[in-house]
């Protein structure tokens, strides 16, 4: 069975830094990787996915995430943060027709 | 285009109570999920349905959850009778393919 790990729960970023947010999976074919934002009272909105192909890949807010087979990860980066960032994200890994999501990391902006 | 849509948005009952929520997925979206998400946590499917035939429904507790798609558009999930475990967000998703899943707001239950 499939899984994804996020092993940052909370992250504190100044509004303007980089961020970058952890996710490794474990599957045993080639994985099909999502990363989904949530805001709170809200439902989650796709930020990007891989399923082949070029392994950096680019997402909607200026978001991209970089899959690499070796590390089994699919980390999620932004070059500088805005304030309307803070949310919950969550790295999700599709298998055998079933998406399965990690417990998600909290990000905080911080002035 | 209109979104996921699901009612209520947040319910709060005693346990023991019933209750039930509704989803009514994108238009022409065939496929159609139900999700809970515990607080921490990410979320974790419940049931999937392609149009009425609900095709994945082992993490679906049968003895107290029950589901139904009718004419294979809007959706039901209820609970019968709640426990205080069941305290959640519940999600519903709809989609053309696997691939990309479009998720309502959800419906926040909250058992006493």
């Amino acid at each position: 069975a499939q899984s994804v790990t996020q092993p940052d729960i909370h992250i504190t970023v100044s509004e303007g830094a980089s961020l970058e947010l952890r996710c490794n999976y474990s599957y045993g074919a080639t994985p099909y990787l999502f990363w989904y934002v949530q805001s709170p009272g809200q439902g989650l909105q796709l930020l990007l996915k891989y399923f082949s192909g070029d392994t950096l890949v680019q997402g909607i807010k200026g978001f991209e995430a970089e899959f690499k087979r070796s590390q089994s990860s699919f980390n999620l980066r932004k070059p500088s943060v805005h304030w309307s960032d803070a949310a919950e994200y969550f790295c999700a890994v599709l298998g055998n027709e079933k998406l399965t999501f990690g417990t998600g990391t909290r990000l905080t902006i911080i002035p | 285009e209109a979104g996921v849509v699901q009612s209520p948005r947040y319910k709060i009952i005693e346990k023991k109570q019933p209750v039930a929520f509704w989803c009514n997925p994108i238009s022409g979206h065939n496929t159609l999920y139900w999700y809970r998400q515990n607080l921490g946590q990410g979320p974790e499917l419940l049931i999937r349905y392609e149009n009425e035939e609900a095709v994945d429904d082992s993490q679906l507790p049968k003895d107290r959850f029950s589901a139904e798609r009718l004419k294979g558009v809007d959706s039901t999930l209820k609970i019968q009778p709640a426990e205080l475990g069941d305290s959640a967000v519940y999600l519903c998703a709809s989609s053309l393919t696997t691939y990309e899943q479009y998720f309502g707001p959800g419906t926040r239950l909250t058992v006493t």
